[in-house]
């Protein structure tokens, strides 16, 4: 059964600090991985993901990852981290064809950027 | 832009009551999906639907229905709705099984 593990559920960093968010995920199949952000009251908008190809992902907002095989992990990171970083961060596995490509979420990082 | 809406940012409703949420999506997608999101837990899916007339039970799907009649609107049904049933609701879409899901703003729902 694929599962995702989000190693801790709070990140605090200073602003123009590097920011990295870890992921690891289990899965049978080839995933496709997924990073979805969330702000205060607000739905989930989708970061970065990766299917097949490049290992390295670029996203939005100047977040990457970098799907890791061998580890099992998609981590997130960003160089320097800005004051409207702060919010929840979800990392999502889907095994696309197997079970309708149903997504599996962490159970989120909330992240805190210090002045 | 892919757009999600959802009929009501917040809800209270009284124990017992039949409770409807509303999603709406504006892309023509396939697959639509309705999410409950609690503190510590993440998101758990309760509902999907790949098509019209089709659903299938998500992880948690004990007291709730869904109904999708039509492609662009996938409603989520709390028959009896409970206290345990307080929590963030998240519906979203997708194309089809092989791209990302896109999603509303989310429904606070308070049974009291």
């Amino acid at each position: 059964a694929q599962s995702v593990t989000q190693l801790g559920s709070h990140v605090s960093v200073s602003e123009g600090a590097l920011v990295l968010l870890r992921c690891n995920y289990s899965s049978s199949v080839p995933p496709y991985l997924f990073w979805y952000v969330q702000y205060p009251n607000q739905g989930l908008q989708l970061l970065l993901k990766y299917t097949t190809g490049a290992t390295l992902v670029k996203g939005i907002n100047g977040f990457e990852a970098e799907f890791k095989k061998s580890e099992t992990s998609f981590h997130l990171t960003k160089p320097s981290a800005h004051m409207s970083d702060a919010a929840e961060y979800f990392c999502a596995v889907s095994e696309a064809g197997n079970q309708g490509g149903k997504l599996i979420f962490g159970q989120g990082t909330e992240l805190s950027v210090k002045p | 832009d892919v757009k999600v809406t959802q009929s009501s940012r917040y809800l209270v409703k009284r124990t017992g009551e039949k409770v409807f949420l509303e999603c709406v999506q504006d892309m023509d997608h396939e697959n639509m999906f309705w999410y409950r999101q609690d503190p510590g837990l993440g998101l758990r899916l309760i509902y999907f639907s790949y098509d019209v007339k089709m659903k299938e039970k998500g992880d948690i799907p004990e007291g709730y229905s869904v109904s999708r009649e039509k492609k662009e609107r996938f409603s989520l049904i709390l028959e009896s709705a409970s206290t345990n049933q307080t929590s963030m609701y998240l519906c979203a879409s997708r194309l089809n099984r092989w791209y990302e899901q896109y999603f509303g703003p989310g429904t606070r729902l308070t049974v009291t």
